[in-house]
C-alpha cells in the first residue's frame, strides 16, 4: 500500500544534541509537510516543500531546518533541541487539492 | 486568513449513543473542509472531506458531516458510537488561497463509555 513512513517512531535526544527525523512516501506526492504537535494540542505547521521549493512558516524557530533530497524523502533537523521541543512530529504529503496523508509520527523526547 | 474553532474540547458519550462534534470556520475565500481522527500515538487519518458539491458528506466508520455555508459550520456526526471511536478528532480547513496548507481546530477528545 502507498503510504507515508516516519522513522523512528520514538526518538530520545539530549538537550542541545542535534537530531534528525525522517519521512518517506510512496504516494509520489509533490508536497511534503512537517507538523509539530504538542500534548493535547492541534498540529502546527512548521514548513512544507512544494516540489523543491521550501516554504517556512513565519513563526517556525531557526532551530528547525528541513531537507528534501528527492521526491520521496524529507528530513527534519533540530539543531539544538530544547526541552520545549519535545513533541510528536508529523509528516504529511499531498498532491494538488488532495487531502493530506499523514505518517504515524515520531515522538521526540528531550532529556 | 483562516481560522477553525472546535467548540468542545471533550465529549463524553455512551456506547451506541449518537455524537455530534461542532466545528466552525472563518475564511474570506472558498475553503475545503476536513475531519481527521487521531488514535493515541498515531498520525491523523482522514475521516471525510468537503471540496464542493453535496453539502452532506459521508466518510469512513459511519461518520458524516454537513457543510453549512451560511453558518460557516462543518459539524461531524455519528448516529451510534462504538468504544473504538474513542479518539481525538480534528476539524481542518484548507484551500487554494492557503496553498493547500491546513489550519486545524484545537481538537475534540471523544470518550466512549460502555
Amino acid at each position: 500500500d502507498a503510504m507515508v513512513i516516519q522513522n523512528p517512531r520514538y526518538q530520545v535526544t539530549q538537550f542541545g544534541k542535534p537530531v534528525t527525523l525522517s519521512c518517506s512516501q510512496t504516494l509520489n506526492h509533490n508536497v511534503m509537510y512537517w507538523y509539530q504537535q504538542k500534548s493535547s494540542q492541534a498540529p502546527k505547521l512548521l514548513f512544507h516543500y512544494y516540489d523543491k521549493d521550501f516554504n517556512n512558516e513565519a513563526d517556525t524557530p531557526d532551530n528547525f531546518q528541513s531537507r528534501r533530497p528527492n521526491t520521496s524523502f524529507c528530513f527534519l533537523d533540530i539543531r539544538s533541541p530544547g526541552l520545549g521541543d519535545a513533541a510528536m512530529y508529523l509528516c504529511a504529503t499531498s498532491r494538488g487539492n488532495s487531502p493530506l496523508h499523514f505518517g504515524n509520527g515520531t515522538r521526540l523526547t528531550v532529556t | 486568513a483562516q481560522s477553525v474553532t472546535q467548540l468542545d474540547s471533550q465529549v463524553p458519550v455512551f456506547e451506541e449513543a449518537p455524537v455530534e462534534l461542532r466545528c466552525n470556520y472563518s475564511s474570506s475565500v472558498s475553503v475545503y473542509l476536513f475531519w481527521y481522527v487521531q488514535y493515541p500515538n498515531q498520525g491523523l487519518q482522514l475521516l471525510l472531506k468537503y471540496l464542493s458539491g453535496s453539502t452532506l458528506v459521508k466518510g469512513i466508520n459511519g461518520f458524516e458531516a454537513e457543510f453549512n455555508k451560511s453558518q460557516t459550520s462543518f459539524h461531524l456526526r455519528k448516529p451510534s458510537v462504538h468504544i473504538s471511536d474513542t479518539a481525538e478528532y480534528f476539524c481542518a480547513a484548507g484551500g487554494k488561497a492557503a496553498g493547500n496548507k491546513l489550519t486545524f481546530g484545537g481538537g475534540t477528545r471523544v470518550l466512549v463509555k460502555p
